[in-house]
């Protein structure tokens, strides 16, 4: 599985976006991206993930790029709430494949 | 809603104890996942199992073991702990062939 590349840390205002940059330059063609974000003492929750168009849920959009070597996930209007560390993946959703979380970006939602 | 239960949330231990990390999923998941989390190193891979009784290892499986008995519950086992496996310990699953995982709140172990 391709491995990615995020800031280790960013800070927002609250009321605004939250864009959060991943660069997976070597991914494959069949490989997703996912985002997951880990909230102070609790366990990670599964945000978001696409394969090659962009995607919004109630929590987030994904936004891939054309040649899909890096995405951002966005929050449209961060809160208080979203300061966590937040976990780009890359991965064949196949059993059997790990998956690597690395460090991830703690995003401090500042007032 | 979908749980992931860790059966301990702190443990503190002495070294040389056997130590059992419980995890139980009540969503009927093939796979199953144990990671540990230090600080400066995320998470990280020990053991994973896609099936009953089916187990693999991750990045860092010295020193542990599981057991996968029944579909919903994955043990972590500690067969003599040490002090360098205090840490924070982090039960997932997931539906075979996805990857959305759900976590559970996980379980603190000091090993004294």
């Amino acid at each position: 599985d391709a491995k990615t590349t995020q800031p280790t840390s960013m800070d927002c205002a609250e009321g605004r976006a939250a864009n959060l940059p991943c660069n997976h330059s070597t991914i494959s063609g069949n490989e997703y991206v996912y985002w997951y974000r880990q909230i102070h003492s609790q366990g990670p929750q599964y945000i978001i993930h696409g394969l090659k168009n962009n995607e919004t849920n109630e929590m987030a959009s994904l936004i891939i790029t054309e040649d899909r070597k890096s995405s951002t996930l966005i929050l449209p209007h961060a809160t208080l709430r979203d300061t966590a560390v937040y976990y780009c993946i890359v991965r064949v959703d196949t059993t059997g494949n790990q998956f690597y979380f690395g460090t991830g970006t703690s995003l401090t939602v500042i007032p | 809603d979908v749980k992931v239960t860790q059966s301990s949330r702190y443990l503190v231990k002495r070294t040389g104890e056997k130590v059992f990390l419980e995890c139980v999923q009540d969503m009927d998941h093939e796979n199953m996942f144990w990671y540990r989390q230090d600080p400066g190193l995320g998470l990280r891979l020990i053991y994973f199992s896609y099936d009953v009784k089916m187990k693999e290892k991750g990045d860092i499986p010295e020193g542990y073991s599981v057991s996968r008995e029944k579909k919903e519950r994955f043990s972590l086992i500690l067969e003599s702990a040490s002090t360098n496996q205090t840490s924070m310990y982090l039960c997932a699953s997931t539906y075979v062939n996805t990857g959305e995982l759900f976590f559970g709140e996980g379980s603190r172990l000091t090993v004294l």
